[in-house]
């Protein structure tokens, strides 16, 4: 149990345009999604989190209006990359919690660049 | 505020020797503690976790970590290390399960035959 899929895995996206990225609990209703973004050998960092009806709380240096998350059902969570540039070139992770006293279950990670 | 710092970015080991990745961390709060292996390409697979129970945490694949509340530390441990065990590992740390998660650097863990 507490199976969380990402999708697509990886993307190529030309300068310019939007890219969405599917953060989905399969077996479990999350409460709450958190998103990361992770640079070649580097750790995670967390962008924001987002809990199921309400707006996502970004961390400070993040641009909520680059980074679009939408967090439309207790299953699904969607992040945004809009107006994609080289340097938002990373690896995006997902993780969801059932509930407030529950262990982060993390996504297989989406790698997006960007041209 | 808390933080965790591991020490020693990459770990070199033979196959079947102690594997020893280094965590120190630093919390407000009594902490609830974690240790994630990622192999390349892939998200993050929990291997142990503390949340204040026993101090000794034992996890998957033969790992377990040990709580030291006086050395602020969460060490994890493998008494003899396979070549699957080659991968990055991290560290984490949060106020409570469920609640943010900060991450150490990463620990990037070889194992020669």
């Amino acid at each position: 149990g507490a199976v969380v899929s990402q999708h697509p895995s990886w993307v190529i996206c030309k300068s310019g345009t939007s890219v969405k990225i599917e953060c989905r609990s399969l077996d479990f209703q999350a409460t709450t999604m958190f998103w990361y973004r992770q640079f070649p050998k580097q750790s995670l960092m967390l962008m924001a989190t987002s809990n199921e009806g309400s707006k996502a709380t970004y961390e400070q240096g993040v641009e909520k209006d680059k980074f679009l998350i939408n967090h439309a059902s207790l299953t699904l969570s969607t992040l945004t990359v809009t107006s994609a540039h080289p340097e938002d070139s990373s690896f995006y992770i997902c993780s969801a919690i059932r509930d407030k006293g529950d262990t982060q279950y993390f996504g297989p990670g989406t790698r997006l660049t960007v041209l | 505020a808390q933080s965790v710092t591991q020490l020693g970015s990459h770990v070199s080991v033979s196959e079947g020797a102690l594997v020893l990745l280094r965590c120190n961390y630093s919390s407000s709060v009594p902490p609830y503690l974690f240790w994630y292996v990622q192999y390349p390409n892939q998200g993050l697979q929990l291997l142990l976790k503390y949340t204040s129970a026993a101090t000794l945490v034992k996890g998957i694949n033969g790992f377990e970590a040990e709580f030291k509340k006086s050395e602020t530390s969460f060490h994890l441990t493998k008494p003899s290390a396979h070549m699957s065990d080659a991968a990055e590992y991290f560290c984490a740390v949060s106020e409570g399960a469920g609640n943010m998660l900060t991450f150490g650097g990463g620990t990037r863990l070889m194992v020669k035959p």
